[in-house]
């Protein structure tokens, strides 16, 4: 069974700095996706980025990127120019590939919080 | 939000009630999915569904039932609602037009179980 760990259940960062969250992941699955979610205090899920794993280059939206190093099988999450809107619990998820009906597995979270 | 909605919101009920909730979605995705939120756990799958009156067990699926009479509504029903259920439900979609098989999340219910 696919699992996925994250090892720092809190971090901190100070308003304007970079933070990196760590997520890793057990599969024998060749072809699968991860995401990294966001979880404010609204309860919202929010899926903040996402990772196919056939994808060499690593993926990116605005101030978020990741680290894939599948070989490693780890997918960080990289936050640039932390906002005080990003604290937040991010949840690392991993998918496989076939099977329509494939659910997400999750991390158990790490809490961000930042520092004005 | 994909246009999902979870009903009720919040609910507060009694050891060996029964419960219901309710998923309900406009968009005709074909994926239907119920997670249960807990600290220290994350998500982890209670059930889902793959079409109108096609469902399958997730990971936590004891002391749940689920239905799918139509394609709009997913609901999840606790026969004899416990302690140990207490929780926050999510209930998710995932269509496969959706180039990146992501999966949309409805807002939560919270449930208390006295």
């Amino acid at each position: 069974a696919q699992t996925v760990t994250q090892s720092q259940p809190e971090m901190s960062v100070q308003e304007a700095e970079t933070v990196t969250l760590s997520c890793t992941y057990d599969t024998s699955e060749s072809d699968y996706y991860l995401f990294w979610y966001k979880q404010p205090p609204s309860r919202q899920m929010i899926l903040v980025i996402r990772q196919e794993a056939y994808k060499q280059q690593n993926a990116t939206e605005n101030r978020f990127s990741v680290n894939f190093q599948k070989a490693a099988k780890s997918f960080s999450l990289k936050i640039s120019d932390s906002q005080l809107g990003d604290a937040a619990m991010y949840f690392c998820a991993y998918r496989r590939a076939q099977g329509g009906s494939e659910k997400l597995v999750f991390g158990k979270g790490t809490k961000l919080t930042v520092n004005p | 939000d994909a246009g999902i909605t979870q009903s009720p919101r919040h609910k507060v009920t009694e050891t060996g009630t029964p419960v219901t909730l309710r998923c309900h979605q406009t968009e005709n995705h074909r994926y239907m999915y119920w997670y249960r939120q807990d600290p220290g756990h994350g998500l982890r799958l209670i059930h889902y569904s793959y079409g109108v009156k096609d469902t399958d067990k997730g990971e936590v699926s004891d002391g749940y039932s689920v239905s799918r009479s139509k394609t709009e509504d997913f609901l999840l029903t606790l026969e004899s609602a416990t302690s140990s259920q207490t929780s926050v439900y999510f209930c998710a979609i995932r269509s496969p037009g959706l180039a990146s098989n992501e999966q949309f999340f409805g807002p939560g219910t919270r449930l208390t179980v006295l």
